[in-house]
């Protein structure tokens, strides 16, 4: 299977700034089949960004998302009190769709 | 709108089995699969398989084939999701979740979740 290696596991920042996520996969990940979603406690996952770089219905435009092959991003470009929460990747190139371990995105 | 709602938290011994359901509405229930996803407590998301009510296609994660059936009911518009011989570390919340608008297989992402439901596992 598809091992996501996502980094840092905590984001520590302060609202208006700039967070970069990373995602690495063990293998290439065909059609770039690459998702992210935010959660916050105790709700379900958020759909974010998919097919790397499509931004989901009502996802605000400060989300983007980029990369291809193993080497994938997300970046938020100014960081809203609302965006503090987990942050995960998934792939669902190859079976069985994988998900990254996800990073904290704390309020520094 | 598109809505996916669960069934209640449910406490099963070790070695029982549970059923959770997920009843979808607001759209044409076999024209899209429906996904479970799960998350053990403090811990991050793991998928455990896909069904589609439409042929009848499932796609299950190998750590749980073997203890997990899928099924849907096109009547009800909803989807089960049991799970056999459960352990301790089935312990989480599941999850059903759909594919964005006109994503129809099993290799998708999932843009429409229910609310979850918490399965305890304990003696």
């Amino acid at each position: 299977e598809i091992v996501l290696t996502q980094s840092p596991a905590t984001l520590s920042l302060s609202p208006g700034e700039r967070a970069t996520l990373s995602c690495g996969a063990s293998q290439s990940v065909s059609s770039s089949s690459l998702a992210w979603y935010q959660q916050k406690p105790g709700l379900a996952p958020r759909l974010l960004i998919y097919d790397a770089s499509t931004r989901a219905t009502g996802i605000p435009d400060r989300f983007s998302g980029s990369g291809y092959g193993t080497d994938f991003t997300l970046t938020i470009s100014r960081l809203e009190p609302e965006d503090f929460a987990v942050y995960y990747c998934q792939q669902y190139g190859r079976s069985p769709r994988t998900f990254g371990q996800g990073t904290k995105v704390e309020i520094k | 709108q598109v809505q996916l709602v669960q069934s209640g938290a449910e406490v099963r011994e070790p070695g029982a089995s549970v059923k959770v359901s997920c009843k979808a509405s607001g759209y044409t229930f076999t024209n899209y699969g429906i996904s479970w996803v799960r998350q053990a407590p403090g811990q991050g998301l793991e998928w455990m398989g896909w069904i589609s009510d439409y042929n009848g296609n499932t796609n299950y994660a190998q750590k749980v084939q073997g203890r997990l059936t899928m099924t849907t009911d096109r009547s009800t518009s909803t989807a089960y999701m049991e799970l056999r011989s459960l352990r301790s570390d089935d312990t989480a919340v599941y999850y059903c979740a759909r594919a964005p608008e006109g994503y129809f297989d099993w290799s998708t992402p999932d843009e429409y979740w229910g609310q979850g439901t918490l399965v305890t596992v304990s003696s």
